[in-house]
């Protein structure tokens, strides 16, 4: 049964579409994420929910919009795709607390705008 | 701005051959130091967090270390099978909830 889980796996597309990625866990926890790894992979924030209130929003495009219907799930939909949204995405979860929590990954879904 | 520089990019070993892979980080206040293992086409696998300087972790053949500016992962008689690109990440104690900011990653090949 897999902990994080994000659908779909692969998303091709043409630029200017909308597009969403969808992201599950069923770890329980009260947190969870939002990473981009580009083509050098490197792994950077981009949005973290914690049960359902957002809390990070690092310096992403708007056209990027993060939505959390409960703290099982958190979902990212994108308007108007440009060539350079092409990246690797993927959703973690975290329980809250003071003293480092891991986080677990999905296994991330490569979108490639054409 | 938290900081997270991972050395080397590559590194390519015989099975056998014991190594060192670096992490070196600049944090306002370390809250945890994490490392991950992530295989191609997979999301980051958890391996080790550490908390203070002096720290240490093992697991298998991998060994992870912590002083307060870098960090070590050692591997030990590495195998096929620990081929994959090892991330060192931190949690920043100011910073807004549990987020990590990652280095670049070491990719390490261990051949037969």
């Amino acid at each position: 049964d897999t902990a994080v889980s994000q659908t779909p796996k692969y998303l091709v597309t043409q630029m200017g579409n909308d597009k969403s990625i969808k992201c599950e866990q069923n770890l329980g926890h009260d947190t969870m994420y939002w990473y981009k790894q580009d083509s050098k992979k490197f792994l950077k924030i981009m949005f973290s929910y914690n049960n359902k209130e957002l809390i990070i929003n690092e310096t992403v495009p708007n056209r990027f919009s993060p939505k959390s219907p409960d703290k099982a799930h958190l979902n990212l939909h994108i308007n108007s795709l440009e060539l350079g949204d092409s990246a690797v995405y993927f959703c973690a979860s975290s329980q809250a607390g003071h003293r480092g929590e891991k986080l677990f990954f999905g296994s991330g879904t490569q979108l490639s705008v054409l | 701005e938290d900081q997270v520089t991972q050395s080397p990019e590559a590194l390519r070993l015989q099975e056998g051959e014991s190594s060192s892979l670096n992490c070196s980080y600049t944090v306002s206040g370390l809250r945890g130091l994490f490392w991950y293992r992530q295989d191609p086409g997979k999301g980051p696998e958890f391996l080790f967090t550490l908390y203070s300087a002096g720290e240490e972790k093992e697991k298998e053949r991998l060994k992870a270390t912590l002083t307060k500016k870098e960090s070590f992962l050692h591997i030990t008689a590495p195998k096929p099978e620990d081929s994959a690109t090892y991330l060192c990440a931190v949690q920043d104690s100011k910073a807004a909830g549990n987020k990590l900011t990652f280095g670049g990653g070491t990719r390490v090949l261990v051949k037969p």
